[in-house]
């Protein structure tokens, strides 16, 4: 099946710097990778996504890069502010074949924004 | 108007009970999924539905044993509580053929004492 590794498992920033997430997956008939904010307490929610055939994806402060030959994708958030703390999971999923629909998470990122 | 809806939310039980945890999505989705995240937050796949036909087993002890009477309910009963089932458990649901994301439940945290 689908492995996703996700680094860092934790990272801290500054009010208004950048952040950036990075995750490798091994399956490459992996197609569909979205992105999970989890807030302290609450449920995962997606925050952006990103197919194979596109290569960026932009919302606002935060875009997803995709590298399909290197199998790997990164999230960026821009000016950072502290309600951008919480844990930020990638998830990685293919749309054929024997685990059809089944999302592939990493590990989680903590990420801290400090005041 | 809840997409997907989880009861309890929060769950206090002795070892040994039997408790069963419900979840409903009301989004028209097919498929509906059981995550286990224990306390270092990882999201570990227990089970998953496709229109009430079970097509995820992950391996889970056989004290869990998930149901679902029809494509918008998923339930989750277990058996003989131990303390290591403590950790929050969510729901969510997708549309298989969609090739989109999940959405989750706003989960219960199950304690066992």
């Amino acid at each position: 099946g689908e492995n996703v590794e996700q680094h860092p498992s934790t990272l801290s920033v500054q009010e208004g710097d950048s952040a950036v997430i990075k995750c490798t997956y091994s399956d490459s008939a992996s197609n569909y990778f979205p992105w999970y904010k989890q807030e302290l307490g609450k449920r995962p929610q997606l925050i952006i996504d990103i197919r194979s055939n596109v290569g960026e994806k932009k919302d606002q402060r935060i875009a997803v890069t995709l590298n399909k030959t290197a199998k790997h994708f990164s999230l960026h958030i821009t000016e950072t502010q502290p309600e951008d703390s919480a844990v930020y999971f990638c998830a990685a999923k293919r749309d054929r074949g024997s685990t059809l629909g089944r999302l592939y998470f990493g590990r989680g990122t903590q990420l801290t924004v400090w005041p | 108007d809840t997409a997907v809806s989880q009861t309890p939310k929060y769950l206090v039980t002795q070892m040994g009970n039997d408790k069963s945890i419900k979840c409903e999505q009301n989004l028209g989705h097919d498929t509906m999924y059981w995550y286990k995240q224990d306390s270092k937050k990882f999201l570990k796949i227990m089970f998953s539905y496709n229109n009430k036909e079970l097509i995820i087993n992950e391996t889970v002890p056989n004290r869990f044993s998930p149901k679902s009477p029809d494509k918008a309910h998923l339930n989750l009963h277990i058996n003989s509580l131990e303390l290591g089932d403590s950790a929050v458990y969510f729901c969510a649901s997708s549309q298989l053929d969609r090739g989109n994301g999940y959405t989750f439940g706003s989960g219960t945290r199950l304690t066992v004492v």
